[in-house]
């Protein structure tokens, strides 16, 4: 069974960082590419980054890029999200979601249960 | 606002079919594949639909998709009261070369 477990999230002052993890399980973890979704609180779904199997290809929503870098250890079955320069709109219900993904179509198969990151002074 | 367009909400009653649309542009659904995505209340969003009118395993065939140029839609047939949730589509971005997502469409069943 594939699972997903983000944790890392709270609440942190504007302007800190925070780093999300995501700790993956039930599939072979060095296969796949993964990717960060997230929810700001009664609001829709926001892609904000993904990264490869092999940590070749980075990509990044342009609301995060040049704050957030996000990593894999496929060693550990895990993958990260460094979120510098924290603001206020990035409070939101972080997902770590599973790139299922064929020669024609790619789509978010799995998703985890979300942390919670508030911004907030 | 969201690349995508979706209507905020749609209803019907138990037993009717819906369909809720889905809107994108040249660099998205014009050029790949759409998905579909449940969550229920309080809930993480669950895969629904995969390139353009795949069910995954479990998903019951009275969920299909359908796609047409830069527009798809989803159609939920034998509504049920379980069904009502929030449903999203999302369409990879070649412009943006990430994901995006509609605004998602609030379903009632009445």
């Amino acid at each position: 069974e594939v699972q997903l477990v983000e944790s890392g999230g709270g609440l942190v002052q504007p302007g800190r960082s925070l780093r999300l993890s995501c700790a993956a399980s039930g599939f072979s973890f060095d296969d796949y590419a993964m990717h960060w979704v997230r929810q700001a609180p009664g609001k829709g779904l926001e892609w904000v980054s993904g990264i490869s199997w092999n940590s070749d290809s980075t990509g990044y929503a342009d609301s995060v890029k040049g704050r957030f870098t996000i990593s894999r250890d496929n060693a550990k079955n895990s993958l990260y999200l460094q979120m510098n320069s924290l603001r206020a709109e990035d409070t939101a219900l972080y997902y770590c979601a599973k790139g299922d993904c064929s020669s024609t179509s790619c789509q978010a198969g799995y998703w985890g249960q979300g942390t919670l990151v508030t911004v907030s002074s | 606002q969201s690349v995508l367009t979706q209507p905020p909400s749609a209803s019907g009653t138990p037993g009717q079919r819906v369909t809720i649309s889905c809107s994108g542009s040249s660099s998205n659904i014009g050029s790949n594949t759409v998905s579909w995505y449940q969550q229920l209340p309080g809930t993480a969003p669950k895969l629904l639909i995969y390139s353009n009118n795949q069910r995954p395993s479990g998903v019951p065939d009275r969920f299909s998709g359908s796609k047409s140029g830069t527009s798809a839609s989803l159609a939920i047939s034998g509504l049920q009261s379980e069904d009502e949730a929030d449903y999203y589509c999302a369409a990879w971005d070649d412009s943006l070369n990430g994901w995006v997502f509609g605004g998602g469409t609030k379903l009632t069943v009445l």
